[in-house]
């Protein structure tokens, strides 16, 4: 089947705009993660989901950035009141079972660059 | 603070074996996780170590000593395509996963 799809695969946006980043997983996958990358960076964890629930959310930079998942499959990342700083690559991953025990897939990222 | 420390580059020739090693101190800890990334691509999951111990799969292994707080990545028969970057990652008891700032692995013929 489909690996996990994110979309936009890249995003410009102008300074004090919202955006909206989606993830599809893979069909089945009942875990889901959020991963923030910078250039020349690490990986940064933001957040993840098992089911619909995220157990601790304070991976998130900070209250700009929020996200959801509904009905156990598409989640969406929102960042309010976009910053320069916020310029990353976002990236999803998902896992059949939860607790960053099973195996991730990766999605390929989206490129968000705020001007 | 938390923080994991991984060394920066490491080079090799094809057919070596690279360990690449991973140090860390953060509040808690459920498990270790290593994940590859190549230039330009997204990071692929490799190994998650909970307890104490070897793991293989394939040409690498990954090793935990939690008593430590230290583990490695063990790379075998070394080939190009192992050139990338590799990154060890903690899973503290927040839920939280805190990522190494990952090493440059460059393999030469």
């Amino acid at each position: 089947g489909a690996g996990v799809s994110q979309s936009p695969s890249n995003k410009v946006t102008e300074k004090g705009k919202d955006v909206e980043l989606r993830c599809d997983p893979i069909s089945g996958h009942t875990a889901l993660y959020w991963y923030r990358q910078s250039l020349g960076q690490g990986l940064e964890f933001l957040i993840y989901f098992q089911g619909n629930s995220a157990p601790d959310k304070s991976g998130l930079p900070s209250d700009r950035f929020s996200a959801e998942r509904t009905g156990g499959s598409v989640s969406t990342l929102t960042i309010q009141r976009t910053q320069q700083e916020d310029s990353a690559v976002y990236l999803c991953a998902s896992s059949l079972g939860g607790g960053f025990t099973d195996t991730q897939y990766f999605g390929p990222g989206t490129r968000l660059t705020v001007l | 603070g938390q923080s994991l420390e991984q060394p920066s580059e490491v080079t090799a020739v094809e057919g070596a074996i690279v360990q690449i090693n991973c140090t860390y101190q953060t509040s808690g800890f459920y498990g270790l996780s290593w994940y590859q990334q190549h230039d330009g691509g997204a990071p692929t999951f490799l190994s998650y170590n909970a307890l104490d111990g070897l793991e293989e799969t394939g040409r690498f292994s990954s090793f935990l000593s939690r008593s430590d707080s230290y583990g490695y990545l063990l790379l075998q028969e070394l080939q190009m395509k192992d050139s990338a970057s590799y990154f060890c990652a903690v899973l503290d008891n927040t839920d939280k996963l805190i990522f190494g700032t990952g090493t440059r692995l460059q393999v030469f013929p």
